[in-house]
């Protein structure tokens, strides 16, 4: 039972250059989410959707985009990566229902040099 | 979503209660309490949540005051695999807006 997979755990980029984070989940779940956490603080919503083919932005979007063309994947892109973003980096999925809880998975830690 | 205030860290002691206390005043009818942990920078997890019914599951109880301005966690017995940081947030749902602040960081101690 995998739940939320992130890949890579870690990643060290150089400022300018792009990458994906990759986010599955084998639950089934229409809802994803994307998360920053810096040091020391709380987690800030960076996009989110609610099914294939439907996202849209959280509290930090500046930076990122996202896509959803499946139920099970919801990667993270960063285009220009700039010291800022240095962070780690959290997925989470839930099931449908309002007051159903989200299940995270356990981060991509991402150093911009 | 209703601000949250937690302390910023707790002790406890191994195989005794830890009680995690979350004032949230401003809590409006239709938002839920909810509270999750992070284990060492782990994912967080989910741990319980509650509408105005005190609630119990395998990992924690949650004890809702009456007037919902305030909540608690219980850990029944801490054990040193509990030292976390514990979030307290009200929301009214799980749903697209989960406000993480910055906890409580409860060490457990033998």
């Amino acid at each position: 039972n995998a739940g939320v997979t992130q890949t890579p755990k870690f990643r060290i980029l150089k400022i300018g250059q792009s990458m994906t984070l990759q986010c599955t989940q084998d639950m089934n779940h229409n809802y994803m989410y994307w998360y920053r956490q810096d040091p020391g603080m709380g987690l800030k919503l960076i996009y989110y959707s609610v099914g294939a083919g439907i996202t849209d932005k959280g509290e930090v979007p500046n930076g990122y985009n996202v896509s959803r063309s499946t139920t099970e994947d919801f990667p993270l892109r960063l285009e220009l990566a700039a010291p800022s973003q240095t962070s780690v980096y959290f997925c989470a999925s839930r099931t449908g229902g309002a007051i159903q809880p989200q299940h995270f998975g356990d981060g991509t830690r991402l150093s911009i040099l | 979503d209703a601000k949250t205030t937690q302390p910023t860290s707790m002790d406890c002691a191994e195989g005794r209660a830890a009680n995690l206390p979350c004032n949230h005043s401003t809590i409006s009818g239709n938002e839920y309490v909810y509270w999750y942990r992070q284990i060492h920078s782990q994912g967080p997890q989910y741990i319980i949540h509650g509408l105005k019914n005190n609630e119990t599951n395998e990992m924690a109880s949650l004890i809702i005051t009456e007037d919902r301005k305030s909540s608690t966690l219980i850990l029944p017995h801490a054990t040193l695999r509990d030292t976390a940081v514990y979030y307290c947030i009200v929301t009214t749902g799980g749903g697209n807006k989960l406000t993480f602040g910055t906890g409580t960081q409860l060490k457990v101690e033998l």
